[in-house]
């Protein structure tokens, strides 16, 4: 079993619908929690990131984090054809490790128009 | 530079030979992170450096790898004797410190081991 979780998708939505891209996790010694997103041929760009459990919004995004059931969640409200991309949950867990990030598989998200 | 820079951008090499693939991070960023992205994966760790050092490689999967950041900028990321395995995009990041939660990505190198 991965460490990380997530859907691979693909996920096909219209434009302006409320996207849910989730992960779950077994290490309990994860302490931060982060959402990245990656265009095709591109690297991955930090959408956003959170240390504890509870919503984080930025925009029309939400992450969510829920530490006792190991479940993170990023939801994309009012979508566009320009969120289409791979998104990636990634977490870490500080300390001496702090650099070493795990990420989930990456979910394919295509909006259309 | 304006981004973390990786070169070459792709790489076809034969079985069993040796490459280098090179990161030059933000200028600044003392953290610099290597991982390895497979095709419909996410990307997996293997080495960071904080400054000069490297502070994990874990992530190596065995002795083939070897990365090098010998002034505290630049890295090479060095595979000896590459199998058709090996082939991925490499992808290098930088951060502040590596305690930023910010790490800048590069496009990567596609490496394709024929």
């Amino acid at each position: 079993q991965k460490e990380v979780e997530q859907d691979p998708g693909p996920l096909s939505v219209p434009e302006g619908a409320i996207v849910s891209l989730n992960c779950t996790y077994s290490n309990s010694a994860f302490q931060y929690f982060m959402w990245y997103r990656q265009y095709s041929r591109k690297g991955p760009e930090l959408l956003m990131y959170t240390y504890s459990s509870g919503n984080k919004e930025d925009g029309r995004f939400t992450a969510q984090v829920d530490k006792s059931s190991k479940y993170i969640s990023l939801f994309i409200r009012d979508s566009q054809p320009s969120d289409s991309a791979t998104y990636l949950c990634a977490m870490g867990e500080g300390g001496t490790s702090y650099g070493k990030l795990t990420f989930g598989q990456g979910t394919i998200l295509t909006v259309h128009p | 530079g304006a981004g973390v820079s990786q070169t070459p951008s792709n790489k076809v090499t034969e079985k069993g030979k040796y490459v280098e693939l090179r990161c030059d991070p933000i200028s600044g960023h003392t953290a610099l992170y290597w991982y390895r992205q497979s095709l419909g994966q996410g990307p997996e760790f293997l080495i960071y450096f904080q400054g000069t050092g490297a502070a994990d490689d874990s992530g190596l999967p065995n002795d083939r790898f070897f990365a090098v950041r010998p002034e505290g900028s630049v890295s090479t990321l060095k595979i000896q004797r590459t199998e058709r395995g090996d082939s991925a995009v490499y992808l290098c990041a930088s951060s502040l410190q590596a305690g930023s939660t910010e790490a800048f990505f590069g496009q990567g190198t596609r490496l394709t081991v024929v």
